[in-house]
């Protein structure tokens, strides 16, 4: 069974650097048929896809969002990140990881429990 | 791009049918096959309930049925169970690996 969990910190500060990171098990992150993505819902909106990556690195960003947004892969790890600059209340979110399988039938089939951040002082 | 609408709540007695709906635009819902339906209780990941408009991932009862009509997908639960409460959300894909995601609704079985 396909397991994605988010970790990461609870609590960043204004203009400081949001890191977290998908741990994958279940499934490799070396494989061709499949890319890693990023969603986050901010309190009482919806859904919001961040992005993606595919194993060879090659990133796809939601074209609606400025680009503070970083996503990385380390397959030796199975795991792969999402670095957010600049972070402002707005980013206060929680943050899912999840897998995109196919790309000719694109499906996002597995997701992460989620994790929420919060952006204070 | 904008989130896809979905009535805020739905609710049917045990046994009764429910339908979601999820409008979108040319650009997503209505220009790609590419639409699911997740079901996200408290506490846990969201789990795919249909995909590609219509298909069920092994596991998921026959109850879980979906369509679409040019912008507009649903989502219809048959023979509703106390268990089928929760919310739903629709996503649609919106072309060079960006997606769509609805407003959510949040189905009670009454």
């Amino acid at each position: 069974q396909v397991q994605l969990r988010e970790s990461g910190p609870e609590v960043v500060k204004p203009s400081e650097t949001l890191s977290l990171t998908c741990t994958v098990s279940g499934a490799s992150l070396s494989s061709s048929d499949y890319y890693w993505g990023w969603i986050r819902q901010p309190p009482g909106k919806p859904m919001e896809w961040i992005g993606s990556i595919g194993y060879s690195g090659s990133t796809y960003y939601n074209p609606s969002l400025r680009s503070r947004f970083r996503i990385s892969v380390d397959t030796s790890s199975q795991r792969f990140s999402l670095k957010l600059a600049s972070v402002t209340a707005a980013d206060t979110a929680v943050y899912y990881c999840a897998r995109q399988r196919g790309t000719a039938f694109p499906t996002i089939d597995f997701w992460g429990q989620g994790t929420l951040v919060t952006v204070s002082s | 791009q904008s989130a896809l609408t979905q009535p805020p709540s739905a609710s049917e007695s045990p046994g009764q049918s429910v339908t979601i709906s999820c409008t979108g635009t040319s650009s997503d819902v209505g220009g790609w096959n590419f639409v699911s339906w997740y079901q996200h209780q408290p506490g846990k990941a969201p789990k795919l309930m249909i995909y590609e408009i219509d298909k069920r991932p092994s596991g998921v009862p026959d109850r879980f049925s979906g369509s679409k009509s040019g912008n507009t997908a649903s989502l219809t639960v048959s023979g509703l169970q106390a268990e089928d409460e929760g919310d739903y959300f629709c996503s649609s894909y919106a072309g060079r690996n960006n997606w769509v995601f609805g407003t959510g609704t949040k189905v009670t079985v009454l």
